[in-house]
């Protein structure tokens, strides 16, 4: 068990939709990341948080959209769903920036 | 091209050892990973190098780094039927937010 926890594991829905993807990090872990895998991309970085803010982007779409609270949490937003966005979507933590990340069991995003 | 090269699969019998390669091409990076990711589950933190190191040994695996060749292998002792899974190397860079993944290596061992 990494520590870090995902939710729902599995997420069913239309295309047109939009769908929030939740990710507690490891406790006391201050960063916060999220990636996209499928089968023809591999793993994608999405983006990053670090206490609160936004610190890096990576191949993230305008439809798609994060961020992290107070309390550390974040959650991943995807709207306008197409066929595409049917991946494993991977919440990482980790300490500080730059350090070894642990990652959540994913969220299965299939788009009918 | 992927900044981090592996190759797609490998297949060894149980008992043997297994070694995973795979090279990246920023020279600048700090830390080496390398991630294991079982079906249906996320990816499991296996183990990692620091980039001034050249081996690291933990159990069963042994990490090598050539940095001049910006070469990192992994390898695994006695390999059992769990080690099937595909396992991810990764690297990053100081002052750099993201880590970047290789394509997965399978591994398939064989009774």
């Amino acid at each position: 068990d990494s520590g870090v926890t995902q939710t729902p594991k599995h997420l069913i829905t239309a295309t047109g939709q939009r769908v929030t993807l939740r990710c507690s990090p490891r406790s006391g872990d201050l960063s916060v990341y999220w990636y996209q895998q499928s089968l023809d991309q591999g793993l994608q970085f999405l983006i990053q948080y670090y206490n609160g803010e936004e610190r890096a982007k990576g191949n993230i779409l305008e439809r798609f959209s994060a961020q992290q609270f107070p309390d550390l949490h974040s959650e991943l937003n995807l709207s306008s769903l197409e066929l595409g966005d049917s991946a494993l979507y991977f919440c990482a933590s980790s300490e500080d920036v730059n350090q070894p990340q642990h990652f959540g069991d994913g969220t299965r995003l299939s788009i009918l | 091209g992927e900044d981090v090269e592996q190759s797609l699969f490998l297949s060894v019998r149980e008992g043997d050892s297994s070694v995973i390669n795979c090279t990246y091409t920023d020279s600048s990076s700090t830390y080496l990973y390398w991630y294991k990711q079982e079906p249906g589950a996320g990816l499991q933190l296996l183990t990692y190098i620091f980039s001034n190191m050249d081996m690291k040994q933990d159990q069963r695996l042994t990490v090598l780094l050539n940095k001049k060749d910006k070469h990192l292998s992994l390898r695994i002792a006695d390999t059992q039927t769990g080690d099937s899974a595909i396992y991810f190397c990764a690297e990053s860079i100081e002052n750099n937010n993201d880590m970047r993944f290789g394509a997965g290596t399978r591994l398939t061992v064989k009774p």
